[in-house]
């Protein structure tokens, strides 16, 4: 079973149009988390949501929106997309309080806009 | 603020050869210290992490990595590359007070020659 699922795996899209990309773990955890890879592999923060709470919001344009719908499921909608939103996204979860110490992150989503 | 700097974006080996991969952080408070590995066109794999309780932490595949405060240094080692090895890998801190993201380094790619 996989712990941290995303899907798609890639997404080739025209500049302009709207996508979404969706994250899901079956590991009990309180706590997800968006990530961004570019092309030098360089990886940053974007979004993490504590129990359906959005917690961190790292300066990322408004197009970029994050849906959690429960504790399980944290989705990522970006809109109007640009060239430069080409990365790789990776959502990753953990638990929080004391133990929150290791995050788990899926196989990343590969977006390429056109 | 706290950051890692992983030193050298491309470290090659011999097959058997010692492994070494260099991480240093900047923290004001007791960081919490991890390695992941990115295979290609994969997610991140936790390798090991630094919680405190011991000073040199054992991960999977035969890596370790020593904590030392006093060079702020969490250094990745294995005695003997394999050709599975080959991969990227990542240090990253865990932030104490920003909803624990992870702070990542600039990620080391490691080459292993037959």
């Amino acid at each position: 079973d996989t712990a941290v699922s995303q899907t798609p795996k890639y997404l080739v899209t025209q500049m302009g149009n709207d996508k979404s990309i969706k994250c899901e773990q079956n590991l009990g955890h309180d706590t997800m988390y968006w990530y961004k890879q570019d092309s030098k592999k360089f990886l940053k923060i974007m979004f993490s949501y504590n129990n359906k709470e959005l917690i961190i919001n790292e300066t990322v344009p408004n197009r970029f929106s994050p849906k959690s719908p429960d504790k399980a499921h944290l989705n990522l909608h970006i809109n109007s997309l640009e060239l430069g939103d080409s990365a790789v996204y990776f959502c990753a979860s953990s638990l929080s309080g004391p133990t929150q110490e290791t995050q788990y992150f899926g196989p990343g989503t590969r977006l390429l806009v056109l | 603020a706290q950051s890692v700097t992983q030193l050298g974006s491309h470290v090659s080996v011999s097959e058997g050869a010692l492994v070494l991969l260099r991480c240093n952080y900047s923290s004001s408070v007791p960081p919490y210290l991890f390695w992941y590995v990115q295979y290609p066109n994969q997610g991140l794999q936790l390798l090991l992490k630094y919680t405190s309780a011991a000073t040199l932490v054992k991960g999977i595949n035969g890596f370790e990595a020593e904590f030392k405060k006093s060079e702020t240094s969490f250094h990745l080692t294995k005695p003997s590359a394999h050709m599975s090895d080959a991969a990227e890998y990542f240090c990253a801190v865990r932030s104490y007070n920003q909803g624990g993201k992870l702070i990542f380094g600039q990620g080391t790619e490691l080459s292993v020659k037959p």
